[in-house]
Formats: C-alpha cells, structure tokens, sequence
C-alpha cells in the first residue's frame, strides 16, 4: 500500500541553524510528491511540489528514490518557519489521490 | 472570498445524533476531498469526487459515513449515529484535476466534538 513516513513528531532548530524534515514513502512506480505546511491559525497550503523542482520561502526538496525520501531542507531557519509540515503523495494507481504523512511539528527557536 | 469553505466551523453533538458537513469549493475545480484529522496527525483520506462521481471511499470508513457532490459544486458529509471516536476536524479540499501536479487547496475544517 502506498504510505508516507515522517520520523520526526517534533523537531527544535535555533535560528540561522539549518533545518531538515524527513519524509520517506513507499510507493509502485514514480511517485509525485509534496510538502504541504500549515502555520497557526491557518488553512493548509501547499509549500511545494517535486516535479516543479522550485525553492519556495527558502526551502528544497530532493527526491531520491533510492532512499524512497523526500526530505525537506533549508540552510538557515527563520522564526517564521516555525509550523506543521507535512509530505504527501499522489497516487497515480488511485486517480491522484493525495495522501499525507503525520506531520513534524517544527519549532524554531530565536 | 473565493477559497474553499466549509461549514459549520464547529459542531457539537450527542452520541448517537446524526450530523452533516457542507463544503463549497473552488468554483472551477472539479475534484474535491474530504479528509479527518485528530490531534497530532496527519489528514487521513475520507473520499474524494471528480465532479459528481466519487472515486474511492477509504477501506477504514464506516458505513455510517457517506458523502455526496449531486451537482458536481458543493458536497456534504454526514455521519449517522456519531461515537465518541468520530471526534475530529473534519477537512476539505479541492483540485482542478488533469495535471500531474494539482495542487490542493483547503478549507478552514469543521470541528466536531461528540460528547
């Protein structure tokens, strides 16, 4: 069954310090994936997305599909980064059903 | 506004009492999501319509939950009979499909407490 992992239920970074949330799948075939982020007091959004290969607000993600990963980066975390991120998965055997990981709660701290 | 909503934005119900969720989407995006989240978890899959065909509906939901999209705009979810257990927000999303990186955009959630 396709599922994402995230390892990390919480995880702490002093500001300017780098930063990376772990996201591992299993998925058949070539998977689309996503990290999605939520801020508090706000809907969830989409932060990016793999095949855009683009660096939103500072943060990248690597796919390697050899390690099954996505992991999200960002050399210097800000305060304002401080949110719920999640890695999600569209399934292409499932008419792109998007599912998601449970979260690392990240924390940066001044 | 003219992101998704949904609503109610809480509910409060008795165990036992039937309840039902309204979601209004993205004008021109023909998918739409439904998905639960308790605490300190990620949104789990509920079901989901391409226009007003539902796609799949997750093997772990009861039958006491259905969902519907008559007209291919707005769905609505109900739960018959809550338990204790079907406290959660209750998620909802929308996509124009097609692309091979849609990109889903979210309501607000309604909070259901069953006491």
């Amino acid at each position: 069954a396709q599922r994402v992992t995230q390892p990390e239920k919480l995880l702490s970074v002093f500001k300017g310090a780098p930063v990376e949330l772990k996201c591992n799948y299993s998925y058949s075939g070539s998977p689309e994936l996503f990290w999605y982020v939520q801020y508090s007091r706000q809907r969830l959004q989409l932060l990016l997305r793999h095949i855009s290969r683009e660096s939103i607000k500072g943060f990248t993600a690597d796919l390697n599909k050899g390690e099954t990963s996505f992991h999200l980066k960002k050399p210097f975390a800000q305060e304002e980064d401080s949110a719920m991120y999640y890695c999600a998965l569209s399934d292409k055997t499932s008419y792109d059903k998007v599912i998601f990981g449970p979260g690392t709660s990240l924390s940066v701290i001044p | 506004d003219t992101g998704v909503s949904q609503d109610p934005r809480h509910k409060i119900t008795k165990r036992g009492q039937n309840v039902t969720f309204r979601c209004d989407p993205i004008s021109e995006h023909n998918r739409l999501y439904w998905y639960r989240q308790t605490l300190g978890q990620g949104p789990e899959f509920l079901t989901y319509f391409q226009n007003e065909a539902q796609l799949e509906k997750s093997r772990l939901l009861s039958d006491r939950f259905s969902a519907e999209r008559p007209k291919g705009s707005f769905s609505t979810l109900e739960i018959q009979r809550t338990e204790q257990g079907d406290s959660a927000m209750y998620l909802c999303a929308s996509s124009l499909a097609g692309t091979a990186w849609e990109k889903l955009f979210f309501g607000s959630g309604t909070q259901l407490s069953v006491l």
